[in-house]
């Protein structure tokens, strides 16, 4: 069974550029969540789908990130317009469920707004 | 809010030594669920052992345990016969479980094995 991939596994862009990160889940698992870790910091809880439907979005920073995931397979999670501040290690997990469930972790996309 | 402290930001043992990575989190829930997560440099983060906090018995996988002290609010990671490929990020995170999905992280802890 494939694991949790993510595309790019670098990207340095400019900031007021637009950068989109693809999270492809375990296959067969109905929640997907993004998580970011600043340098230093925490990893941060960013959001979580159910299937194709945002359960919860409170973890995202504002209104430059939008997450989507299309007919509950994969998810894209686009930066726009960039900040520095957007820095960071974006990381994306799948569960096959909700309850009692294990979220195994994608290797992360490396993100550098100069 | 929950939170999750590891106050230990760098640790180093010596190959085939124990080495013992600390965890503190707080919360008022009575149901919940700690892990131990390990990313190794520039490689995926993987799950190293979960614990349910109903469970009394401390959870083990292979060389690595867990002390769990329920009423402390305390969850260690013992990691045994330490082994080069050991060297990693850890990660201890707090899941409230039900239908709050995301996990709470702390900071992590960075763990170098010496030959």
């Amino acid at each position: 069974e494939a694991g949790v991939t993510q595309f790019p596994s670098h990207s340095v862009i400019e900031k007021g550029q637009t950068v989109t990160l693809r999270c492809d889940p375990i296959s067969g698992h109905d929640n997907l969540y993004w998580y970011r870790r600043v340098m230093g910091k925490e990893i941060k809880f960013l959001l979580h789908f159910v299937k194709e439907s945002k359960q919860d979005e409170s973890g995202m920073p504002n209104n430059r990130f939008l997450a989507e995931r299309t007919g509950g397979t994969y998810s894209t999670l686009k930066v726009q317009p960039a900040e520095l501040e957007d820095s960071g290690v974006y990381f994306c997990a799948s569960s096959r469920q909700l309850y009692q469930e294990t979220q195994y972790f994608g290797p992360g996309t490396r993100l550098l707004v100069l | 809010a929950q939170t999750v402290t590891q106050s230990q930001p760098e640790m180093s043992v010596q190959e085939a030594e124990t080495v013992t990575l600390s965890c503190t989190y707080d919360t008022s829930e009575s149901d919940y669920y700690l892990f131990w997560y390990k990313q190794p440099p520039s490689r995926q983060m993987i799950l190293v052992i979960r614990q349910e906090a109903y469970k009394q018995q401390n959870a083990t996988e292979n060389r690595f345990s867990v002390n769990f002290q329920k009423a402390a609010k305390s969850f260690s990671l013992k990691i045994s016969d330490s082994q080069l490929g050991d060297a990693a990020m850890y990660f201890c995170a707090y899941w409230a479980g039900g239908s709050q999905g995301n996990l709470i992280f702390g900071k992590g802890t960075k763990l170098s094995v010496k030959p």
